[in-house]
């Protein structure tokens, strides 16, 4: 099966700096990779998605690399705000097959204001 | 349009004790699933329904039983709790088509289980 590897386990920055979240999967069937925000004693929602066919992807702040190649995938926050800190976890899935997507253990990210 | 609905929110069982964590999802979502969260182990998924009718076994299934009850409710029963199954369940719900939003969950608010 599937296994996603996400580093670090906690991240602490300044406000106004930026934040990289990286992660590592197994599977070369994956061809999803959804990232999932988890604020203190909240949900998980979903932030920002990429699929195989893309390298990266931005939206406004955040975006994602993919490099399939490596199996390697990341997340970038530019220009951190206080209201940034939460747990952040990756994810990949197999679209085309069982779609069940397998987390990373999750990155506790601290913006110091 | 509630999402997906998840109760109890808080429970405290004693080891040996049964109890049923409910979900339902208004979306017409046909997958659903039941996740465990544990500092540190991230999301852990414990069993799935692809779609109405069908169950299969996640990552950590042992110590649980699901019923996918109709298309909304997906339902998830510890039979004899133990200290160990002290956690934070979340379920959740997922368009599997192939459609542009196939993949995405969407969690319930969670259920913080202690079992003493």
């Amino acid at each position: 099966g599937e296994n996603v590897e996400q580093h670090p386990s906690t991240l602490s920055v300044q406000e106004g700096d930026s934040a990289v979240i990286k992660c590592t999967y197994s599977d070369s069937a994956s061809n999803y990779f959804p990232w999932y925000k988890q604020e203190l004693g909240k949900r998980p929602q979903l932030i920002i998605d990429i699929r195989s066919n893309v390298g990266e992807k931005k939206d406004q702040r955040i975006a994602v690399t993919l490099n399939k190649t490596a199996k390697h995938f990341s997340l970038h926050i530019t220009e951190t705000q206080p209201e940034d800190s939460a747990v952040y976890f990756c994810a990949a899935s197999n679209r085309g097959g069982s779609y069940i997507p397998t987390f990373g253990r999750g990155t506790s990210l601290i913006v110091h204001p | 349009n509630a999402g997906v609905t998840q109760t109890p929110k808080f429970q405290v069982l004693k080891t040996g004790q049964s109890m049923t964590l409910q979900c339902a999802q208004d979306m017409n979502h046909n997958s659903m699933y039941w996740y465990r969260q544990d500092p540190g182990m991230g999301l852990r998924l414990i069993y799935y329904s692809a779609s109405e009718g069908t169950t299969d076994k996640g990552e950590v299934p042992n110590g649980y039983n699901v019923s996918r009850l109709n298309k909304r409710e997906f339902s998830l029963r510890l039979e004899s709790a133990a200290p160990s199954q002290t956690s934070v369940y979340f379920c959740a719900s997922s368009i599997r088509d192939r459609g542009p939003n196939t993949g995405e969950l969407f969690f319930g608010e969670g259920s913080r289980l202690t079992v003493l």
